[in-house]
């Protein structure tokens, strides 16, 4: 059981450049989260998703895109990077009961150049 | 909407005193609160949750803290301080008014001195 796994750990993109930032999770849950951390401002809300099939707009969704083909994958999309887009991003997953605790995956940072 | 305020950004206290981390909430019914544990290089643990069951909550490694409605608080306290306890804290809220959405604090580093 690995929990919630992120791939890549680290990345390097220069402007304009695009990627994909695989989140897996292993608990069969229904919801699954993208956030941005940043010094100062804790975690920003991306995109989530509340079921396979789905997404929604977070807090900071400008410039992400995400799908949700598959229950137990959330990939985050970045079509154009861009230096302010630096940053450690967060996957977390939780199943369907509100009270339950959100499982974070050990994060992928980010750097544009 | 939800909110959450951390008072401190960065918080140091010696190896066996008490540690207080602060964290206040805004919300117009009542909220799920979590506090969130990140050491260094790592993502985020539960240390802790209050879902309107006991206003005192007892976590992992010690932690603790208590829901206070007539103050909209939830401070996560510990009596004594160790070294290993050195790392980032997050108090966060959630639903039912909005969802299972995590609105996160900006975090508070806690710094153990000898």
């Amino acid at each position: 059981n690995a929990g919630v796994t992120q791939t890549p750990k680290f990345r390097v993109l220069k402007t304009g450049q695009s990627m994909t930032l695989l989140c897996a999770q292993d608990m069969n849950h229904e919801y699954m989260y993208w956030y941005r951390q940043d010094p100062g401002m804790g975690l920003r809300l991306i995109h989530y998703s509340v079921g396979e099939g789905t997404t929604a707009k977070g807090e900071v969704p400008d410039g992400y895109n995400v799908s949700r083909l598959k229950k137990q994958n959330f990939l985050l999309g970045l079509e154009s990077a861009a230096p302010s887009q630096t940053s450690v991003y967060f996957c977390a997953s939780h199943g369907s009961v509100g009270t339950e605790e959100q499982y974070f995956g050990p994060g992928t940072r980010l750097t544009v150049t | 909407a939800q909110s959450v305020t951390q008072l401190g950004s960065h918080v140091s206290v010696s190896e066996g005193a008490l540690v207080l981390l602060r964290c206040n909430y805004s919300s117009s019914v009542p909220p799920y609160l979590f506090w969130y544990v990140q050491y260094p290089n790592q993502g985020l643990q539960l240390l802790l949750k209050y879902t309107s069951a006991a206003t005192l909550v007892k976590g992992i490694n010690g932690f603790e803290a208590e829901f206070k409605k007539s103050e909209t608080s939830f401070h996560l306290t510990k009596p004594s301080a160790h070294m290993s306890d050195a790392a980032e804290y997050f108090c966060a809220v959630s639903g039912p008014g909005g969802g299972n959405k995590l609105t996160f604090g900006t975090g508070t580093q806690l710094k153990v001195e000898l």
